[in-house]
């Protein structure tokens, strides 16, 4: 059962290489949905989906970009890495179509450095 | 703004002892959601416990409780017999219903001593 899966766990990019972060769930959840973590910051939503084709923006979209083609995979690109977003990644997937009443499945994580 | 605000960066408590993490927020929603998930050392997380806002009785897991006061807009988690698995990072979230954005608080780091 292998849940939320994320991959690379560890990445090392430039400032301006481009990169994308891989979330694909096997318990054909509808929402899915990045967040990224930041010493004193919490978790802060960047993008969520609530289905193949539909996806919106959170609380801080920019510089990033995701696209939903099928309900397993849900990635996440970085199209011009900067400093700022030296973070930890993670993904989360829901059970339900409302996920406000369910529980998210999180990720393992993916520690991203940008130098 | 919908906000969670948790008060307490860092807190230690003694093996077999009670402790009690805070959680506030702040929203103009009448009806949504309050969780607490748990994020131990190898950060995956985890749901610890979660909580209907028109429910007034305070949700149980185990030895996990929570003392959720709507009209103070308070979400406290308690822990009983705390155990050394419970060290970890512990996360407020809230949501409001009809809506996709969870809103979390910066985080709890919880000390188990043995």
């Amino acid at each position: 059962n292998a849940g939320v899966t994320q991959t690379p766990k560890f990445q090392v990019l430039k400032t301006g290489q481009s990169m994308t972060l891989q979330c694909a769930q096997d318990m054909n959840h509808e929402y899915m949905s990045w967040y990224r973590q930041d010493p004193g910051m919490g978790l802060r939503l960047i993008h969520y989906s609530v289905g193949a084709g539909i996806t919106d923006q959170g609380e801080v979209p920019n510089g990033y970009n995701v696209s939903r083609s099928t309900t397993e995979d849900f990635p996440l690109r970085l199209l011009s890495a900067a400093p700022s977003q030296t973070s930890v990644y993670f993904c989360a997937s829901s059970y339900s179509e409302s996920p406000n009443t369910g529980e998210l499945f999180f990720g393992e994580g993916s520690r991203l450095t940008v130098l | 703004a919908q906000t969670v605000t948790q008060s307490q960066p860092e807190m230690s408590v003694q093996e077999a002892e009670t402790v009690t993490l805070s959680c506030t927020y702040d929203t103009s929603e009448s009806n949504y959601y309050l969780f607490w998930y748990k994020q131990p050392p190898s950060r995956q997380m985890i749901l610890v416990i979660r909580q209907e806002a028109y429910k007034q009785q305070n949700a149980t897991e185990n030895r996990f409780s929570v003392n959720f006061q709507k009209a103070a807009k308070s979400f406290s988690l308690k822990i009983s017999d705390s155990q050394l698995g419970d060290t970890a990072m512990y996360f407020c979230a809230f949501i409001p219903s009809g809506t996709y954005k969870y809103i979390f608080g910066t985080g709890t780091r919880l000390k188990v001593l043995a």
